[in-house]
Order: C-alpha cells, then sequence, then structure tokens
C-alpha cells in the first residue's frame, strides 16, 4: 500500500499567521489517466472529515480561499494563508490514486 | 438537505455481529460509488470498504476481508456494512462516505460508534 506520510505531527500557530502541511506517498500518485488523486480533509474536534481540497489543488465549494493545495509527484502541500479560530483540527492528506490510503494526520492548535 | 445519516453501532462481544446503515438523501444515491471508512478513538482514518453505483464491484481493506461484507439498495438510498466475527480491532467510529471518484470523499456522515469488548 501507498504510505502517506505528513509532517509536522502538531502545528502550533498564532491566528493571523500562516500555517503549512507537509503530505508524502511513497509512491507517484500521477494516475495512469494523468490525474492525480491527492485530497485534503479537515476535521474539527467532535466533528465529522470534511473535505477542503480535491485533485491537489481544487478547493470545495464554501471552503474559504486562505486555504490552497499544491504539489505533484509524491510531494503535496495544504497552506493556510492566515490562520483562523474555526481552523482548529485535525488536518488529512489521502490518495486514490492508488489503494485509498491517509495520512496519520496534523493537529492544528492555537500557540 | 444533502446528507448521509449512519445508524446501528452498538456494544457487541468478539466474535459477535452487526450490521451498519447509511441513509443517504438529497442527492442521487444511485449515481454515486460508496464507502465506509472507520477511526480509532483519537487516531486516523481507514478506508474498510467502497461498493459501486450498482453493487456489482465491491472492494474490502485486508484485515476485514471474508468477514465484512458491503451492500446497497438504490431503491430505499441506503448503505449497510454486514459485520461479522468482530474483533476488538474493529472498536471505531465507522463513517460513510460518498465518493464522487477516486476516493475524493465529498459528503461524510456523522458516524456510528461500535465497541467490540467482553
Amino acid at each position: 500500500d501507498v504510505v502517506m506520510t505528513q509532517s509536522p505531527l502538531s502545528l502550533p500557530v498564532t491566528l493571523g499567521q500562516p500555517a503549512s502541511i507537509s503530505c508524502r506517498s511513497s509512491q507517484s500518485l500521477v494516475h495512469s489517466n494523468g490525474n492525480t488523486y491527492l485530497t485534503w480533509f479537515q476535521q474539527r474536534p467532535g466533528q465529522s472529515p470534511r473535505r477542503l481540497i480535491y485533485q491537489v489543488s481544487n478547493r470545495d465549494s464554501g471552503v474559504p480561499d486562505r486555504f490552497s493545495g499544491s504539489g505533484s509527484g509524491t510531494d503535496f502541500t495544504l497552506k493556510i494563508s492566515r490562520v483562523e479560530a474555526e481552523d482548529i483540527g485535525v488536518y488529512y492528506c489521502m490518495q486514490g490514486t492508488h489503494w485509498p490510503t491517509f495520512g496519520g494526520g496534523t493537529k492544528v492548535e492555537i500557540k | 438537505e444533502v446528507q448521509l445519516v449512519e445508524s446501528g453501532g452498538n456494544l457487541v462481544q468478539p466474535g459477535g455481529s452487526l450490521r451498519l446503515s447509511c441513509a443517504a438523501s438529497g442527492f442521487t444515491f444511485s449515481g454515486y460509488w460508496m464507502t465506509w471508512v472507520r477511526q480509532v478513538s483519537g487516531k486516523g482514518l481507514e478506508f474498510v470498504a467502497n461498493i459501486n453505483q450498482d453493487g456489482t464491484t465491491k472492494n474490502y481493506v485486508e484485515s476485514v476481508k471474508g468477514r465484512f461484507t458491503i451492500s446497497r439498495d438504490n431503491a430505499k438510498n441506503s448503505l449497510y456494512l454486514q459485520m461479522n466475527s468482530l474483533r476488538g480491532e474493529d472498536t471505531a467510529v465507522y463513517y460513510c462516505a460518498r465518493d464522487p471518484s477516486s476516493s475524493a470523499f465529498d459528503l461524510w456522515g456523522q458516524g456510528t460508534l461500535v465497541i467490540v469488548s467482553p
């Protein structure tokens, strides 16, 4: 199975400051059809996961534009341009190019 | 409203069985792959099983093969997970999720808790 490695495990942030989460895969996530199926989810405390970004960089409807996704091949990044209080939670990357696997999660908390 | 609502979670003894249900509403259920994902308390997410639109293709994570069966009833807009021979390591919150393409789960239910304990 493809191993998804996120870093850091914990990310203390200052409100209004940027934040960045890394996600690396053990194999290329480029599908034979040319698409890259890398998805980012947010899980707020006590809630279900919510999709933020799909196919590396496509933001879901209703997701603030302070969230952005980038990367290619095996190396991906989720960035929050200015962290707000509602952004606190755990963020997961997931690949769907091969047998679906999730990263271990990054907990974003207020410094 | 577009939503998924799981039910059926419970406390069950090791070796026991449980059937989870997921009721879909607000969208054309028969047009989507559907998936079960689980989360051990305080831990990460694990894909459990998925099923295609007409129920003819099913996939399972290795650890549940031969014990769990995913199914759906498009007439009832419902997804199911029959869990047999349950083990302690199956204890988790089970979510159903809609899959528009290649596991990019865009809609999740609220989850249902399964506890396997003597």
